[in-house]
């Protein structure tokens, strides 16, 4: 199957600073790369579909300026949490598309101190 | 839209017994692809299992096959011979396909699996 990476996993920052998380995909090309955040025992929860080349798509109730992405090439999406707060801690996970199936990264913690 | 249901939280099996997991959807759709996604304790999800809905042949992964009732609009997965490495959560999506697919998923609320020695 796609491999798709991510990185870190895990990451602790001080608040007011920014994170960058990047993701992989490793042996495919993706157009299009999915963000999603995850609390636990819960579902998960749709931020962004992120294109190559063109501005990303963020779902309702999510804050553009503060959950930067960016799809620079087709293999490679990066999420940036600007001036990060306790309340941005979380578990992140991005997926990239391949012949209409989504394949995961094993995911990022970030805990905002 | 979409809607995914998955009525049962938690469920636990024994080791080597049959499980089958609850998925309902909702849609107007006729062209569309379900799929079960593990997360095991790790919490990296892992494609399990997918289905066409125009093909009325259920999915099977060895272990792991599907029960498709379209117009049911039912897709439950069965475990066979379950085993500890299947302990995790389970999550029934839903993607449109085609036209103005943009390769979302729609998730349920998934299932924890405990499977016990």
């Amino acid at each position: 199957g796609a491999v798709v990476s991510q990185h870190p996993s895990w990451v602790i920052c001080k608040s007011g600073t920014s994170v960058k998380i990047e993701c992989r995909s490793l042996d495919f090309q993706a157009t299009t790369m999915f963000w999603y955040r995850q609390f636990p025992k819960q579902s998960l929860m749709l931020m962004a579909t992120s294109n190559e080349g063109s501005k990303a798509t963020y779902e309702q109730g999510v804050e553009k300026d503060k959950f930067l992405i960016n799809h620079a090439s087709l293999t490679l999406s990066t999420l940036t949490v600007t001036s990060a707060h306790p309340e941005d801690s979380s578990f992140y996970i991005c997926s990239a598309l391949e012949w209409e199936t989504q394949y995961f990264g094993p995911g990022t913690r970030l805990l905002v101190l | 839209a979409q809607t995914v249901t998955q009525s049962q939280p938690e469920m636990s099996v024994q080791e080597a017994e049959t499980v089958t997991l609850s998925c309902t959807y909702d849609t107007s759709e006729s062209n569309y692809y379900l799929f079960w996604y593990k997360q095991p304790p790790s919490r990296q999800m892992i494609l399990v299992i997918r289905q066409e809905a125009y093909k009325q042949q259920n999915a099977t992964e060895n272990r792991f096959s599907v029960n498709f009732q379209k117009a049911a609009k039912s897709f439950s997965l069965k475990i066979s011979d379950s085993q500890l490495g299947d302990t995790a959560m389970y999550f029934c999506a839903f993607m449109k396909k085609y036209s103005g697919n943009t390769g979302k998923l729609i998730f349920g609320q998934g299932t924890t699996l405990q499977v016990k020695p």
